[in-house]
């Protein structure tokens, strides 16, 4: 049952470092999604993705993040010289088609220290 | 500005009786909204949907609603179990953006 694979699960970096968080999304899905959800609220959207084109990244802070799901591999979002506020539980989401609900990953716990 | 609001942070229900979780959202444009459930350290998984040519969707013991004249939407759950205690999140997409918008998520817990 091959779902929506992030890793790592957990990524501890002290500030100023980059974090590198990894999706690979479901079988035969090319749409992928990024959220954040910071302790006490809900999923922000960050990034919205297909297979070499970012699509809406209305989400994304303008500096210091990318996102980017090349033709092979999993899709990456990057965090340079990481701060505590970058703190935040990362989930990754796909589908195959764009009214398809969206399948999420287990996300990617961010700690900065 | 949250555009999708989960008024109630959390929600206490005996086994066996039901329970509602209640959304409003502000934005005219949507027109299609889900309920996902998440556990503690998984991902959100999808639960059910409803279109905005609807006013209902029933699966199972879960039922959605949605009154479009009152931008209100409701899950309810009948009879509840213990399993499902979780965070439930409403989420809505529409307009010229396909991502989902989330609400803060309401906290279940069912008492066995």
């Amino acid at each position: 049952n091959a779902g929506v694979m992030q890793n790592p699960r957990h990524l501890v970096r002290r500030r100023g470092q980059e974090a590198r968080l990894r999706c690979s999304p479901m079988k035969g899905h090319s749409h992928v999604y990024w959220y954040r959800q910071l302790p006490e609220e809900g999923l922000k959207f960050m990034v919205y993705l297909q297979k070499e084109n970012i699509i809406d990244e209305s989400g994304m802070p303008k500096e210091r993040f990318s996102a980017e799901f090349p033709k092979e591999g999993p899709s990456i979002l990057r965090i340079q010289q990481v701060v505590r506020g970058d703190s935040a539980a990362y989930f990754c989401a796909s589908t195959g088609t764009e009214g398809s609900p969206l399948h999420f990953g287990n996300g990617t716990r961010l700690t900065v220290t | 500005d949250q555009q999708v609001k989960q008024n109630s942070p959390s929600l206490s229900v005996q086994e066996g009786r039901i329970s509602i979780l209640n959304c409003d959202y502000t934005n005219s444009m949507f027109d299609y909204f889900l309920w996902y459930k998440k556990y503690p350290a998984e991902g959100p998984t999808f639960l059910i949907s409803i279109s905005s040519i609807k006013d209902k969707n029933e699966d199972g013991r879960f039922t959605v609603f949605l009154n479009k004249s009152a931008k209100h939407l409701s899950l309810h759950i009948v009879p509840s179990q213990p399993g499902d205690s979780a965070v439930y999140f409403c989420a809505a997409k529409g307009g010229a953006t396909n991502k989902l918008i989330f609400g803060t998520g309401t906290l279940l817990a069912v008492q066995p």
